[in-house]
Formats: structure tokens, sequence, C-alpha cells
């Protein structure tokens, strides 16, 4: 069965401070794609990054980057510098690699709040 | 284009009441998808739709909830006989699909609250 964890329910920085979310997914799935959302408090989620489960090179855009690594199962999501427009819930996201659809299998989110 | 747009944002209603949710898509998106929030929780996949055609529902997804997709544009989320296990975030989202990568566009979502 498919899962993903996001073990850290709540994260609390000081602005420019940097701030790494875990997550880490289990799937016995060969193929699959991995994903992060943001969800401000306005409700959408916002997409942030698509990643296949053939490409283990880190990507960096802006003050955002991520690592991938599947010896460990985990898909670690770091914002340097934080800002207070960083303060949502993060969620971290697993898709079926075989199906071809956007059905996915969401972590249970990681509260992230930057004070000024 | 403006989005994934969702109405009402909020709706309460008396348990035992039938409920109807409703989304519009991006307007050249081919795909069309249903999920459920709970507070403090992932979003989780109730349906999708490609054009009109339902294509998966989840057995989260009991007897009592329909959804529709007619001419494959607008989506209708119903409840029948509302719980208030019911009680959740209902989420839209679209996209061009068509693989497994593809990036979903969410709405804001409908909060429903049962009584």
């Amino acid at each position: 069965a498919q899962k993903v964890t996001q073990a850290q329910t709540e994260i609390s920085v000081v602005e420019k401070e940097d701030v790494t979310l875990d997550c880490v997914y289990e799937t016995r799935d060969t193929t699959y794609y991995l994903f992060w959302y943001k969800q401000p408090p306005s409700g959408e989620l916002v997409f942030l990054i698509r990643r296949n489960s053939f490409d283990e090179q880190n990507e960096i855009s802006g003050r955002y980057s991520w690592n991938f690594q599947k010896s460990t199962s985990s898909f670690n999501f770091t914002i340097t510098a934080s800002q207070v427009v960083d303060s949502a819930v993060y969620f971290c996201a697993l898709s079926d690699g075989s199906s071809n659809t956007g059905k996915l299998i969401f972590g249970q989110g990681t509260t992230l709040q930057v004070k000024p | 284009d403006t989005g994934v747009s969702q109405n009402p944002r909020h709706k309460i209603t008396k348990r035992g009441q039938n409920v109807t949710f409703r989304c519009d898509p991006i307007s050249e998106h081919n795909r069309l998808y249903w999920y459920r929030q709970t507070l403090g929780q992932g979003p989780e996949f109730l349906t999708y739709f490609q054009n009109e055609a339902q294509l998966e529902k989840s057995r989260l997804l009991s007897d009592r909830f329909s959804a529709e997709r007619p001419k494959g544009s607008f989506s209708t989320l119903e409840i029948q006989r509302t719980e208030q296990g019911d009680s959740a975030m209902y989420l839209c989202a679209s996209s061009l699909g068509g693989t497994a990568n593809e990036k979903l566009f969410f709405g804001s979502g409908t909060q429903l609250s049962v009584l």
C-alpha cells in the first residue's frame, strides 16, 4: 500500500531562519511521482514541485530546495531564509506511476509558522 | 482564466438534508478531481472525471455521494442524507491530464458543516 508520512505536525521559526520539512513515503511501485503542495489560509493547494522516481537530482528554485533520496524513501523540502509569507500548511504527496492520473496520496501536512 | 472556482465557500446544513456543491474547472482542462479534507489531515481522493466520464471512485464515496460532470465542463458533488461525519472541506482540482505526473490546480474548497 502507498503511504506518505510527514512526522512534523507544526514547525515555528523566526523570519530568516532556514527550515526543512520532512517527507517519507512508502510504495512498491518502481515508477512513481512525488509532489509538494502549499496550502495558504485561503484554502487552495498550490503546486510547488514534482519529481519522478528516476530523477534523484536535487532541485533548487529561489529560496526553495528539495532533496530526494530513494535509499531512505525521503523527499525533504527546505526553505532558506524563511519569510512570513511562507506561513502555510505544506503537503507532500505520492502518485501511482501506473495509473496515469492525478490521484494523489497526501501526507498529513506540516503547518509552518514564520514569525517576524 | 481565473482558476478553479468552487461554490459555495461554506455550507451549513442539518443532519439528513441533501447538499450540492459546484466546481468550475479551468476551461481547457479535461480532467476534474474531487478530494475531501478533514481538519488536520491531507486531502483524500474521492473521484475523478475525464471529460464527462467518471473513471474512478474511491471506496470513501458511499452510495449517498454522487458526482456528475455534464458536457465535460463544470461538475457537481451531491451528498444525500448528510451525516455529521460528512463535515469536511471538499476540494475540486482540474488538470490537462493524461499522465501520472500531471499538475493539479485546486479551488479554494467548500467547507461543509453538518449539525
